[in-house]
């Protein structure tokens, strides 16, 4: 089945401890792209991939770091997490970029305390 | 940039009624135009989408209506249902097609 995998669903953390949300895809798409979702602010662009290596920044990149050292996974990182990245965060793929269909992950909703 | 404007941010409508809601883009080079659902607890999920070269596009009651020389896009639904309670989001790339610029959603209720 085609699908975009995140893990974890819900994640509780405190401030300062580093933290991975993985990404993973088996559509062999080029495209991977991540979102945080806030009430009222829609989806909002974290950082973007357009293939192996090559990643740029969204809307909001400040306070994460993304990796492309596989077509199929994009991880999201927090360095150092603050209260204000809490939020439902979306990983997405496209076979390639916004001219074609985006397929997203179940989400993850992470708190940080 | 691309800037994607959508209207309205929350729509309550009879069951039975229709419901139309609109996007506005900036970037004239843009050519894919979807609409994704959102259902609560879920990742949006594409409904319909349509290319520059087509005005109009349906798929049973959903329809997608394009106006480039306006730079906007309408998703309409008819005979709406409970199900179709969620967000919806318009999306339209910028013309190098290289990323995704999603509209700000819209909350549709049905009311029963």
């Amino acid at each position: 089945e085609a699908q975009v995998t995140q893990n974890p669903r819900y994640l509780i953390t405190v401030t300062g401890k580093k933290l991975t949300v993985t990404c993973s895809q088996n559509m062999n798409h080029e495209y991977m792209s991540w979102y945080r979702q806030d009430p009222g602010l829609g989806l909002r662009q974290i950082y973007y991939s357009m293939n192996v290596e090559v990643t740029d920044k969204g809307d909001v990149p400040e306070g994460y770091k993304v990796s492309r050292k596989e077509k199929r996974n994009f991880p999201l990182i927090l360095e150092s997490p603050s209260p204000n990245q809490t939020s439902l965060y979306f990983c997405a793929s496209s076979l390639r970029g916004g001219g074609t269909e985006a397929f997203f992950g179940q989400g993850t909703r992470l708190t940080v305390v | 940039g691309e800037n994607v404007e959508q209207h309205p941010s929350t729509l309550s409508v009879q069951e039975g009624d229709s419901a139309v809601i609109k996007c506005t883009y900036s970037d004239s080079a843009s050519n894919y135009f979807p609409w994704y659902k959102q259902e609560l607890g879920k990742g949006p999920q594409l409904i319909i989408d349509i290319r520059s070269n087509v005005g109009e596009k349906k798929d049973q009651r959903i329809a997608v209506t394009l106006n480039k020389t306006a730079k906007h896009f309408s998703l309409h639904i008819t005979e709406t249902q409970p199900e179709d309670s969620a967000v919806y989001f318009c999306a339209a790339p910028p013309g190098n097609g290289q990323n995704f610029v999603f509209g700000p959603g819209t909350r549709l209720s049905v009311l029963p």
